[in-house]
């Protein structure tokens, strides 16, 4: 199976911050890559779909970047309703599978 | 707007079988662009992706290694549904179980959870 390993695993951040999630790809998926935001209690929630897509209905302030083994997050000006758990995730050759997390909390 | 309405029960014991069901609304069971999986989170193995089935002129399913020969997903078409059978079970086995539609290789729409418990 390929191995998706996200960095870092807890960042601190503030309200107005710009922050970024890394997730790496033990080889390559070319632009098979999604992003999701998980709140305590609730289902993931999809954010960015093939590496670079908003999913409808997303806030302009996520966009992801990257292809083959890189890929990032950004959230450009972190907001309350954005703290939060977020997973990488890959699809490849009828398998998928996620990155650990990255918890985002308040500074 | 879809909506995936999951239903069965919480608590199994030991080498039992986990039976859930995943009641579709919003979309055709038969679509032929997506596909309806089984996903699993605990503390020690995360989000763990177990298996699908799906429709391309006829039913197909894909199932996890980490599973493979303890699970069966299948759908039931006439009331559009689709099922997990997960044998064997163990404590590894405890977690929150979802079903997920998933859409150019991402899972866009999900199931509320069940936290299913393994224990005597």
């Amino acid at each position: 199976d390929i191995q998706m390993t996200q960095s870092p695993s807890t960042l601190s951040a503030s309200v107005g911050d710009r922050v970024t999630i890394t997730c790496r790809a033990s080889q390559s998926i070319s632009i098979w890559l999604a992003w999701y935001q998980q709140k305590p209690g609730k289902a993931p929630k999809l954010l960015i779909y093939k590496a670079s897509s908003l999913e409808s209905g997303v806030p302009s302030r996520f966009s992801g970047s990257g292809s083959g083994t890189e890929f990032t997050l950004t959230i450009s000006s972190l907001q309350p309703d954005d703290f939060a758990t977020y997973y990488c995730q890959q699809y490849n050759d009828y398998s998928w599978t996620f990155g650990q997390g990255t918890k985002v909390e308040i500074k | 707007q879809v909506q995936l309405q999951q239903s069965g029960p919480g608590l199994v014991k030991p080498s039992q079988t986990l039976s859930l069901t995943c009641a579709i609304s919003g979309d055709g069971i038969s679509s032929s662009s997506t596909a309806w999986n089984w996903i699993r989170q605990s503390p020690s193995r995360g989000l763990e992706w177990l298996g699908r089935t799906y429709y391309r002129s006829k039913w197909y399913s894909d199932y996890a290694v980490s599973v493979r020969g303890r699970i069966t997903i299948s759908p039931d078409t006439s009331s559009s549904q689709f099922s997990l059978q997960l044998n064997s079970l163990t404590p590894e086995d405890t977690g929150v179980y979802y079903c997920a539609r998933d859409h150019d290789g991402a899972f866009d729409f999900w199931g509320q959870g069940t936290m299913v418990t393994v224990s005597s």
